[in-house]
Order: C-alpha cells, then structure tokens, then sequence
C-alpha cells in the first residue's frame, strides 16, 4: 500500500527559481491538502482541495501555487522561489465527507531556497 | 482564534519511565482531537483519535490519551516508554464548522528517551 507519495524527497533550489511538488494518493480520498512544516511551528497548512476540482487557500498561501489534477493527484508549485519557502513539505489526504476522518502523510519534501 | 497549543517543546525521559504530552486547544465547542507521531524523517502517522463518547481513547503502540472537557485538553500518555518512542508528537484539532476537513496543528513536543 502506497498510501501517499510525494517526489522528490529532496531538493535544492536558486532565490527566484521555479519548481513544482508532486503529490498522488492511491486511497480513493476525496481531500487533499500541502502543508510546510518549520521547527517550533507544527505543520501550517498552504492550500487544500476539498474535492476533485476544487482548491482553496489555507493560513500561508503567499508565494505558492496548487493544481489538483484529477482525483489522485495535488502538486503544489512554487513560481518564484524564496530563501523563507526553505521547509518541509508534506502531502495530506482524507476522506471528504466525514470531518472526523484522519489524515494520511507522505514522507515529506525537504526544500532549501538558496 | 481558534488555537492548538502543546507548552512542552522538549521532554526527556528515561526508558521505562512514563510519558505524558499536553495539548491545549482554544475552541468553544467539543472539536475533533487527533495524536499524531512523526519519526526522524518520515511522515505524520496517527496514534489516536477522539470524536465523542467515552473521554478516555486508546491508541497504537500502546499510548492512550484522555479528553477533558472543562480544561479543554487532550493529553497524551504512555505508562512505559520504549527507546522507540523517541520522536516528535503533534496534537491536532479538527473544528466542525471547518471547511475542506482542516486541522490545526499544535508545535508539537519533541521527545528524548535515555537508555
């Protein structure tokens, strides 16, 4: 069981460059959600999709771009890279219709912004 | 606001000793609470989660937590702990009238045990 995948794992980045974080599921989860997670300050989340089609902003969307491609799928893109976008990034998904469901993680980005 | 807050950044413990994490949260109804565990390098894995019912919930790995209502808590613990356990532990809170299923998450407290 898969569960949820996010590639790369780790990356290094130039101030001003562009890349995109990719993240699929394979539990049939209609949410999914990016967090960054930066020591002392748990995980914040950036955007989520409540369903297939849709996407909203969470407490820290500044500077970020997300797609939700199809139902498995949920990139996160950052356009213009910046040396405080130096996190970890982790991919969330859940069931949607039910709000007491958990959320299941993938194993994180780790991204340095030079 | 609505708000999670675990006031332990550190704790060491001894190996066999017991454990026992605190998270608060700010909210004027009975929220969604959820334990998760974060191993060096991994992702977020569930150790409990509370809905409703009977206040005191067990989990896997034998770490069990208990809501209390009136101090608007959800305390994590662990009668004896193994070198395992050694990780970091965030507390996160599920609001009902949350859109899109959304968690807040506490700090989270880091865990040391000592052989």
């Amino acid at each position: 069981n898969a569960g949820v995948t996010q590639t790369p794992k780790f990356q290094v980045l130039k101030t001003g460059q562009s890349m995109t974080l990719q993240c699929a599921q394979d539990m049939n989860h209609n949410s999914m959600y990016w967090y960054r997670q930066d020591p002392g300050m748990g995980l914040r989340l950036i955007y989520y999709s409540a369903s297939e089609g849709t996407t909203d902003k969470g407490e820290v969307p500044n500077g970020y771009n997300v797609s939700r491609l199809n139902k498995r799928e949920f990139s996160l893109r950052l356009e213009s890279a910046a040396p405080s976008q130096t996190s970890v990034y982790f991919c969330a998904s859940s069931q949607r219709d039910s709000r007491d469901q958990p959320q299941h993680f993938g194993d994180g980005t780790r991204l340095s912004i030079l | 606001a609505q708000s999670v807050t675990q006031p332990d950044i550190h704790i060491t413990v001894s190996e066999g000793a017991s454990l026992e994490l605190r998270c608060n949260y700010s909210y004027g109804a009975t929220p969604y609470l959820f334990w998760y565990v974060q191993s060096p390098g991994q992702g977020l894995q569930l150790l409990l989660k509370y809905f409703s019912g009977d206040t005191l919930v067990q989990g896997i790995k034998g770490f069990e937590a208990e809501f209390k209502r009136s101090q608007s808590s959800f305390n994590l613990r662990k009668p004896s702990v193994h070198w395992s356990d050694a990780a970091e532990y965030f507390c996160a809170v599920g609001f009902p009238k949350a859109a899109g299923n959304k968690l807040t998450f506490g700090g989270g407290t880091r865990v040391l045990v000592k052989p």
